[in-house]
């Protein structure tokens, strides 16, 4: 099985800040690399897929990259609505789509 | 709109069965795999598995095959998820979410169902 870990697992920072969270995956994905945003109490929602795609809708503040093993999530210009937990998630395996552990990210 | 409406949240004692639904419209169900993850209090997503409407071809993660049944009766755009036997560690948040047909990951979601078990 694919196991997907992200770091770190918490991080504080303030509203403009750049941030980055990182996902790393067992054996590469090649781009198969997707990032959830979830809010509390609310279902995820996609922000990236195939590591570096923008779903429609989302802010072009939110932007991904990498391939093989290592990606990254990259939010600019932090907003207050951002302040979520984050997950990334391995669409390589047919049909077994693992998710990182999530990152939660909070207002410092 | 596309959208997935999840049942209702739940309350069983250990032992019990249940079978909690999604029910897909604004799209052709049977053209989208339909995808399970379960979210423990306080914990992160975990993959459970997922069907096809169309033919109820059906993939289970490792962790919870023989666990759980997916399910889905096309003729009502519904998918399923049961459980034979309940147990207190079932207790979870479950969605379903669709995957779409551009690329492997999971673009509208229920908003999910909370099921509790206990004594």
């Amino acid at each position: 099985d694919i196991q997907m870990t992200q770091s770190p697992s918490s991080l504080s920072a303030s509203v403009g800040d750049r941030v980055t969270i990182t996902c790393r995956a067992t054996q590469s994905i090649n781009s198969y690399l997707n990032w959830y945003q979830q809010k509390p109490g609310k279902a995820p929602k996609v922000l990236i897929y195939a590591a570096s795609s923008l779903q429609s809708g989302v802010p072009s503040r939110f932007s991904g990259s990498g391939s093989g093993t290592d990606f990254t999530l990259t939010i600019t210009s932090l907003q207050p609505e951002d302040f979520a937990t984050y997950y990334c998630q391995q669409s390589y395996s047919t049909l077994m789509y693992t998710f990182g552990q999530g990152t939660k990210l909070e207002i410092k | 709109e596309v959208q997935l409406v999840q049942s209702g949240a739940e309350v069983k004692k250990p032992g019990e069965s249940l079978k909690i639904s999604c029910k897909g419209s604004g799209y052709s169900f049977t053209s989208y795999w339909i995808g399970w993850a379960r979210q423990m209090p306080g914990k992160g997503l975990e993959w459970m598995g997922i069907i096809y409407p169309g033919d109820s071809d059906t993939r289970y993660s490792p962790s919870f095959q023989g666990q759980v049944t997916i399910s889905a009766d096309k003729s009502i755009s519904t998918a399923y998820l049961q459980w034979s036997s309940l147990k207190a560690s079932d207790t979870a948040m479950y969605y379903c979410a669709r995957r779409s047909v551009l690329y492997n990951y999971m673009d509208v979601w229920g908003k999910g169902t909370t099921v509790t078990v206990s004594s």
